[in-house]
């Protein structure tokens, strides 16, 4: 489904280095969310945004921060990476106008700390 | 404050036996249930949700149960099929914060042929 895409689909990185995770939507959603999944812990909510003035934090945000640079892009970026950051990142999109409770996921990218 | 458990982490079952997966909520203000389905590789996939207003869905071989007053939900997959393999995720909406979805830790569904 490349309605939601996301880039990279997988990172490599060192300790300390800044890494941006890019998300980008056509459905035209309003609500965009950042997840992180590890095994065993589910999926986890980071960040999510109502819209592009909209910003809030979710369960595990520190370490993280985001930028919704319009309605249709959604950046994470991990500011000072760290090895326990290595994980599976999914973005993904709601709508409003539909409830706001289904969520269409992006393909994940999946990010590595040395 | 919120919290959805989910068990089992892993289930087994033999091809054409049910599967159930049960979670709970924390917070009675929840007021949406849906499951999740993810593939090996793959990303999570809506499958089936329910209402606090109603205690049981059905879509062909898969259900879906709530019981409000116990804060539990479960997910019944029944006459199992191989392409059910997958981990599910089960997950609540909290009523106040209406984009706010907190998912459980998963389970690992095997169907033995």
């Amino acid at each position: 489904d490349a309605d939601v895409t996301q880039t990279p689909r997988n990172r490599i990185t060192k300790t300390g280095k800044r890494i941006m995770l890019e998300c980008s939507q056509t459905k035209g959603h309003d609500r965009m969310y950042w997840y992180r999944q590890d095994p065993g812990l589910g999926l986890r909510l980071i960040y999510y945004s109502f819209d592009v003035k909209d910003i809030n934090k979710g369960e595990i945000s520190d370490g993280y921060s985001v930028s919704r640079q319009a309605q249709a892009k959604f950046s994470l970026s991990l500011e000072s990476a760290i090895p326990n950051q290595t994980a599976l990142y999914f973005c993904a999109t709601s709508d409003t106008n539909s409830g706001a409770n289904v969520l269409t996921f992006g393909a994940g990218s999946r990010l590595t700390v040395l | 404050g919120e919290n959805v458990e989910q068990h089992p982490s892993t289930l087994s079952v033999q091809e054409g036996d049910s599967a159930v997966i049960k979670c709970t909520y924390s917070d009675s203000a929840s007021n949406y249930f849906p499951w999740y389905k993810q593939e090996l590789g793959k990303r999570p996939q809506l499958i089936i949700d329910i209402r606090s207003n109603v205690g049981e869905k059905k879509d062909q071989r898969i259900a879906v149960t709530l019981n409000k007053t116990a804060k539990h939900f479960s997910l019944h997959i029944t006459e199992t099929q191989p392409e059910d393999s997958a981990v599910y995720f089960c997950a609540a909406r909290l009523y106040s914060s209406a984009s706010k979805i907190i998912f459980g830790s998963g389970t690992r569904l095997s169907i033995r042929p």
